[in-house]
């Protein structure tokens, strides 16, 4: 079966652009969560997608924001992006919410120029 | 509050070295879950292993094993007979309903295993 996947891999952005980035998940899961990773924050929650709602949400500016598709793949998207917001961003999925096991896709390396 | 503390920033070994990583949490919640994550240089975190609060008995899985131990909440995690391929960043997690069942994770341990 495979993994957890999430596009692009490499991305590098201006100040106040915006940006998206994908996830897709395992298939047959219909969970999918975000997490920021930053070398001074460490691994963050952003938030969670179960059947296309929005489930939970970390403490982040609503600069950062995301959707699931009836298929169960995520986007996530950040606008007016700051320096601050180069992290790696990684995409989790489960096969429900709650205390299910959560898999990990590759990431997507955000760099803000 | 809940918080999950992983002391060692960095351990390094040598190959066929036991090595145990440690963790300690807090949470005020009977029903929790612990998690143990690996991610080597490639970025990807690599699930490790779960326990649930109700369960503590230890288990050894190959070169893995873990020891959970309520009374102290801490949840180590040693691998034995360590190789080059484990060197890597290791993070613990702590998820309960508080939280939304979203992964609290600890900063990491950062593993060298030299040849």
């Amino acid at each position: 079966k495979a993994g957890v996947t999430q596009t692009p891999r490499y991305l590098i952005k201006t100040r106040g652009q915006q940006v998206t980035l994908s996830c897709s998940p395992i298939s047959g899961h219909r969970s999918v969560s975000w997490y920021q990773q930053t070398p001074g924050q460490g691994l963050q929650f952003l938030f969670e997608y179960f059947s296309e709602t929005q489930r939970n949400k970390g403490n982040f500016p609503g600069r950062f924001s995301g959707r699931q598709f009836s298929n169960s793949r995520s986007e996530m998207n950040v606008s007016t992006l700051e320096l601050g917001d180069s992290a790696l961003y990684l995409c989790a999925s489960s096969l429900a919410q709650g205390t299910d096991t959560q898999y990990f896709g590759p990431g997507t390396r955000l760099t803000v120029l | 509050a809940q918080k999950v503390t992983q002391a060692q920033t960095e351990i390094s070994v040598v190959e066929k070295e036991d090595v145990t990583l440690d963790c300690v949490y807090e949470t005020r919640d009977t029903t929790y879950y612990l998690f143990w994550y690996k991610q080597p240089p490639s970025g990807e975190l690599v699930f490790l292993i779960r326990r649930n609060s109700f369960d503590e008995q230890n288990e050894i899985s190959g070169r893995y094993s873990w020891n959970f131990q309520k009374s102290t909440s801490s949840f180590n995690f040693t691998i034995t007979a360590s190789q080059v391929v484990d060197s890597a960043v290791y993070f613990c997690a702590l998820s309960n309903s508080n939280s939304g069942y979203a992964l609290n994770f600890g900063k990491g341990t950062s593993l060298l295993v030299t040849p």
